[in-house]
């Protein structure tokens, strides 16, 4: 178990850049999840993926916003068109779902997005 | 919608003393609640999970409670260190949602 992977740790980049993260979950982990947490703030969730499929989207996702699983493993998440207010933590957790049971979520150390 | 509010937003304590962190929430129909510890730039560790049937969980020197019905759950640390030194982030699970609904966190400062 060598927990949730996310990179890269920071990024950095103008506004109107596309930028792209990548999480890799816990292996056995069929549930992955994406948040985004601003300073002093709690995280805020963004969307979730049940292996492959795309279950629930936050409306803080517009339509800028863009993430797949597309294998049911590693998930990426894709802001294009950056904009000032995009400056944040994301952050990934994966979990293992199971019939009649509540695991909890892991979390990776994030990715620190700056716009500049 | 699920809210939670996390008392005090910020503590410092010397070492060595039992301290209590609280959190609160609107909706009581949650499954769970975990709470989490974020070291300052770092993702969050799990601390401990309540299931909504539960009572209590306890962690070495940490205790958690939930009172599900009055929409409340303590952190209760013993004989606090240094090390301990982070924030504390509360979380539910509410209704047949998969996400997490976090509160804003109580900032602890541990004191030689």
């Amino acid at each position: 178990d060598t927990g949730v992977s996310q990179n890269p740790r920071h990024k950095i980049t103008k506004r109107g850049q596309n930028v792209t993260f990548r999480c890799d979950p816990i292996s056995e982990h069929n549930r992955l999840y994406w948040y985004r947490q601003t300073l002093g703030q709690g995280p805020e969730f963004l969307t979730y993926f049940q292996n492959e499929a795309q279950l629930e989207k936050s409306r803080l996702l517009s339509d800028r916003f863009s993430a797949e699983r597309p294998k049911g493993s590693f998930s990426t998440l894709e802001i294009q068109r950056t904009e000032q207010g995009d400056s944040a933590m994301y952050l990934c957790a994966s979990s293992l779902a199971r019939a009649g049971e509540n695991q909890p979520q892991h979390f990776g150390d994030g990715t620190r997005l700056s716009i500049l | 919608k699920q809210e939670v509010t996390q008392i005090p937003a910020a503590l410092s304590v010397p070492e060595g003393e039992n301290l209590v962190l609280n959190c609160s929430f609107t909706d009581s129909a949650i499954y769970n609640l975990q709470w989490f510890r974020q070291d300052p730039g770092k993702g969050l560790t799990s601390l401990l999970l309540i299931q909504s049937s539960q009572r209590e969980q306890t962690s070495g020197r940490l205790n958690a409670s939930l009172d599900k019905s009055s929409g409340r759950s303590t952190l209760y640390i013993a004989a606090s260190q240094p090390g301990d030194s982070a924030t504390y982030l509360c979380a539910v699970k509410t209704g047949t949602a998969s996400k997490l609904t976090f509160g804003t966190g109580t900032r602890l400062q541990v004191t030689l």
